[in-house]
């Protein structure tokens, strides 16, 4: 099945740095990745849909200009954080999408601590 | 907006016990359906998938399908400890696209 690779798995920055996380699709290629977030206890947040050669598409109220996405090529997405501050900590997770009718694969995770 | 509703729990079952998770959704154009399970500080791990009603059974867990009702269920059989985990529900309005929709999770909790 399909592998997603997510780095790094956690982080810790000072406020008003910024964090790039990456996503890559290990055996396959992907022409569209997903970016959640999801913070302590509750369910998994879409923030972003990443296009391959294209603009992503941003979810209603998720700050573009804060969170950069590129999709560079075909097999790696990254997500940066520009400008953290302590209620950007979270935890964000990347996904492919599913062959007919499968499920996501999801990568590892990465958490991401703001002090 | 389509919609994934689940009980957030805690759903506390004892070791042994038959844990039972519900999901319904507001979608009745929704093909496939899909049971995740994310232990704390992890990832969602894909671990059931059913496309058509009635049961479909892999080892301790069985996913339930009734699409006139909109329903979809998990039952754990001889829950372990190490099945304490959030369950989540994922709907799939159809089988070439890629809009999914996560239902809130449901808690487990397996007390020994």
């Amino acid at each position: 099945g399909a592998v997603v690779s997510q780095h790094p798995s956690w982080v810790i920055c000072k406020s008003g740095t910024s964090v790039k996380i990456e996503c890559r699709s290990l055996d396959f290629q992907a022409t569209t990745m997903f970016w959640y977030r999801q913070f302590p206890k509750q369910s998994l947040m879409l923030m972003a849909t990443s296009n391959e050669g294209s603009k992503a598409t941003y979810e209603q109220g998720v700050e573009k200009d804060k969170f950069l996405i590129n999709h560079a090529s075909l097999t790696l997405s990254t997500l940066t954080v520009t400008s953290a501050h302590p209620e950007d900590s979270s935890f964000y997770i990347c996904s492919a999408p599913p062959g007919w009718g499968e499920g996501y694969t999801f990568g590892s995770g990465t958490r991401l601590t703001v002090v | 907006q389509k919609e994934v509703e689940q009980n957030s729990g805690p759903l506390s079952v004892p070791e042994g016990a038959i844990a039972s998770l519900n999901c319904t959704y507001s979608d009745r154009g929704s093909q496939s359906f899909f049971w995740y399970r994310q232990y704390s500080g992890k990832s969602p791990e894909l671990i059931m998938s059913i496309y058509s009603n009635g049961d479909k059974e892999d080892g301790r867990f069985t996913a339930q399908l009734n699409k006139a009702s909109q329903y979809v269920s998990l039952l754990i059989r001889d829950s372990q400890p190490s099945d304490s985990a959030t369950y989540l529900c994922a709907v799939r309005a159809d089988n070439y696209g890629q809009n999914f929709v996560f239902g809130p999770g449901t808690r487990l909790s397996v007390l020994p």
